[in-house]
């Protein structure tokens, strides 16, 4: 099945701790992004990349980190820098030649 | 930072009523303008997207865009239990998304 799979689906952090969030893609696509989503609040982007080793801060990118090592593979580091980290965290991709960014299930961090 | 405004929710709808969202955008020069549907806990999914002034219809769903007022909307008729959800409006530009804060919408049967 072709797709993008984020893990965990739930993620629970303790005080002071860094976390990485995984997103993987199969599509073949060369953009992937990602976005918060806070209660009855729209998507905003962390951070997106638009071919490998290569990728740009978002609106909100403070307190996070990502790399693009690969072109399936776009994990989010979320750093005990980012002080209030409870969110739902989605992952996004774009096919090449394309507008329109197709979504991962997404991730649920929650802060101990 | 672009700016996506959405008309507040929620928005109750009897069943087989149309229900009818609304989105303005700051960016003159957008081009590209997408219509998300999330339900609660899951993550969007795309219904329409619309790149010229007019209407376009699929299904259940017309999206109209209204470039000269920076407005597009989203209609849904026939609404069905199963279109309860929060319906994001999202303008794209330098290969970016644009999120307004999302409209929910339930239907009453």
């Amino acid at each position: 099945d072709g797709g993008i799979t984020q893990s965990p689906k739930y993620l629970f952090r303790k005080e002071g701790q860094n976390v990485t969030l995984s997103c993987e893609q199969n599509l073949n696509h060369d953009a992937m992004y990602w976005y918060r989503q806070d209660p009855g609040q729209g998507l905003r982007l962390i951070y997106y990349s638009q071919i490998v080793n290569d990728f740009q801060k978002g609106d909100i990118a403070e307190g996070y980190s990502v790399s693009r090592e690969k072109k399936e593979s776009f994990p989010l580091t979320v750093t005990s820098a980012q002080k209030n980290p409870t969110a739902f965290y989605l992952c996004a991709s774009l096919p090449s030649g394309s507008e329109t960014q197709y979504f991962g299930p997404g991730t649920r961090l929650l802060v101990l | 930072q672009k700016e996506v405004e959405q008309n507040s929710g929620p928005l109750s709808v009897p069943e087989g009523a149309i229900a009818s969202l609304n989105c303005t955008y700051s960016d003159r020069g957008s081009q590209s303008f997408f219509w998300y549907r999330q339900y609660s806990g899951k993550s969007p999914e795309l219904i329409m997207s619309i790149y010229s002034n007019g209407d376009k219809e699929d299904g259940r769903f017309t999206a109209q865009l209204n470039k000269a007022s920076q407005y597009v909307s989203l209609l849904i008729r026939d609404s069905q239990p199963s279109d309860s959800a929060t319906y994001l409006c999202a303008v794209n530009g330098d290969y970016k998304l644009s999120f307004g804060a999302g409209t929910t919408v339930t239907v009453r049967a």
